[in-house]
């Protein structure tokens, strides 16, 4: 089994309806992120969170909403969906407590988000 | 704040042909990490090499190879005797130091989509 779950895999929605996007990890990491991939736009930072009770916005959080719901679970809403919320969404965890800190971020195999 | 820059969009080789991808950064940090990550068409975002700022020796993973150059803020990434599974997105990252809020996360450039021809 994967070390980082996401679910769905690939979901059609249309433009109004809430989402939720659902990770979890088994490699006992304390951080974890979401991230949205563009074609010709890289990675970029939806928001992360340090434990269940600290939650950082990143680069492009408008639109969207997240929750820490223990440390292994942290899910990505978006409330209404817009069409240019179409994407490729990655949840990532990384360890920053032990020792053998090495910044990785490891991946979910991604969540295809299509908006109508 | 960070940006990371990569130039080349996309690149076509032949297999066996020995291929670079260029990556440039911008940042006033000493002390930080660059990673290249490789997402193939099952979309799985795989680390392919990392490299910390402070070490002076080029990282190298088998075939794969950086060229570490801080003055000029440059991570390029080689790849020798290149192969039909090395098809991918290639995507660069910066990390700042822990201290400095490394556990932020990673800034990534917009890609390089790599093929490799038979």
């Amino acid at each position: 089994d994967a070390d980082v779950t996401q679910t769905p895999r690939n979901r059609i929605t249309k433009t109004g309806k809430r989402i939720m996007l659902e990770c979890s990890q088994t490699k006992g990491h304390d951080r974890m992120y979401w991230y949205r991939q563009d074609p010709g736009l890289g990675l970029r930072l939806i928001y992360y969170s340090f434990d269940v009770k600290d939650i950082n916005k990143g680069e492009i959080s408008d639109g969207y909403s997240v929750s820490r719901q223990a440390q292994a679970k942290f899910s990505l809403s978006l409330e209404s969906a817009i069409p240019n919320q179409t994407a490729l969404y990655f949840c990532a965890t990384s360890d920053f407590t032990g020792t053998a800190n090495t910044g990785e971020l490891f991946f979910g195999e991604g969540s295809r988000l299509t908006v109508l | 704040a960070q940006t990371v820059t990569q130039s080349q969009p996309e690149m076509s080789v032949q297999e066996a042909e020995t291929v670079t991808l260029s990556c440039t950064y911008d940042t006033s940090e000493n002390n930080y990490y660059l990673f290249w990550y490789k997402q193939p068409p099952s979309r799985q975002m795989i680390l392919v090499i990392r490299q910390e700022a402070y070490k002076q020796q080029n990282a190298t993973e088998n075939r794969f190879s950086v060229n570490f150059q801080k003055a000029a803020k440059s991570f390029s990434l080689k790849i020798s005797d290149s192969q039909l599974g090395d098809t991918a997105m290639y995507f660069c990252a910066f990390m700042k130091p822990r201290e400095k809020g490394g556990a932020d996360g990673l800034t990534f450039g917009k890609g390089t989509h790599l093929i490799i021809q038979p």
